[in-house]
């Protein structure tokens, strides 16, 4: 049973426009969201979090959106850039303080075109 | 944000022979560290959660004598394939937790740049 769901596998977006990935979870215990940027044969890095107390969370051109009561999340980058061209991973967690690892999604892969 | 090394970054070996793979803290002490497998196209599956100095907890489904788990120093977890079958081929990628802030719970993980894995 996948707790935490990214239903579309990409997504291609031109240079510019805004790039809209989305994430379903169906634990409601979950109260820390994460996404995380994945390149081929790299670890993932860390873009963006959002708490549950929270709606939104804004840093530069990533932005994260957070509706509890529909368990939805997204994460809106604008302008998209060509490097942002990657694998992103939706991940959540049961506890702010850390103590229960990550759950991810399968992930969506951004392609930007110039 | 925190450097998490791992090593080798990639490997091949022949089938029924160990393979240990190096997990690495760089600039911080890390009292957990976690192990993950990705499959092409598929999400980070999460294989183990090692603490420093007790034995790991396996998630289920994860067979503990196949995957040895040693997180023998703050700074240092080992995963150890032993008798490796071409179904073991992956991608694993560890990821080590920064201890709590003063005056706040946030804990991040970081993780390591992943190791490939393939067994012939």
């Amino acid at each position: 049973d996948q707790q935490v769901k990214q239903n579309s596998p990409s997504l291609s977006v031109q240079e510019g426009r805004i790039s809209i990935l989305n994430c379903d979870y169906t634990n409601s215990m979950f109260d820390y969201f994460l996404w995380y940027k994945k390149y081929p044969a790299e670890g993932p890095t860390f873009l963006i979090s959002i708490s549950s107390i929270k709606d939104k969370n804004e840093d530069g051109r990533f932005t994260v959106f957070l509706n509890k009561s529909a368990k939805h999340l997204s994460l809106h980058i604008v302008p998209s850039q060509p490097g942002d061209s990657a694998v992103y991973f939706c991940a959540a967690r049961g506890s702010i303080s850390g103590n229960t690892p990550l759950v991810f999604g399968k992930g969506t892969r951004l392609s930007v075109i110039a | 944000g925190a450097v998490v090394s791992q090593h080798p970054s990639w490997v091949i070996c022949k089938s029924g022979t160990s393979v240990k793979i190096e997990c690495r803290s760089l600039d911080f002490q890390a009292t957990t560290m976690f192990w993950y497998r990705q499959f092409p196209k598929q999400s980070l599956m999460l294989m183990a959660t090692s603490n420093e100095g007790s034995k790991a907890t396996y998630e289920q489904g994860v067979e503990k004598d196949k995957f040895l788990i040693n997180h023998a120093s703050l700074t240092l977890s080992t995963l150890t394939v032993t008798s490796a079958h071409p179904e073991d081929s992956s991608f694993y990628i560890c990821s080590a937790r920064t201890p709590g802030l003063a005056g706040g719970p946030l804990r991040e993980q970081f993780f390591g740049p992943g190791t490939r894995l393939t067994v012939l």
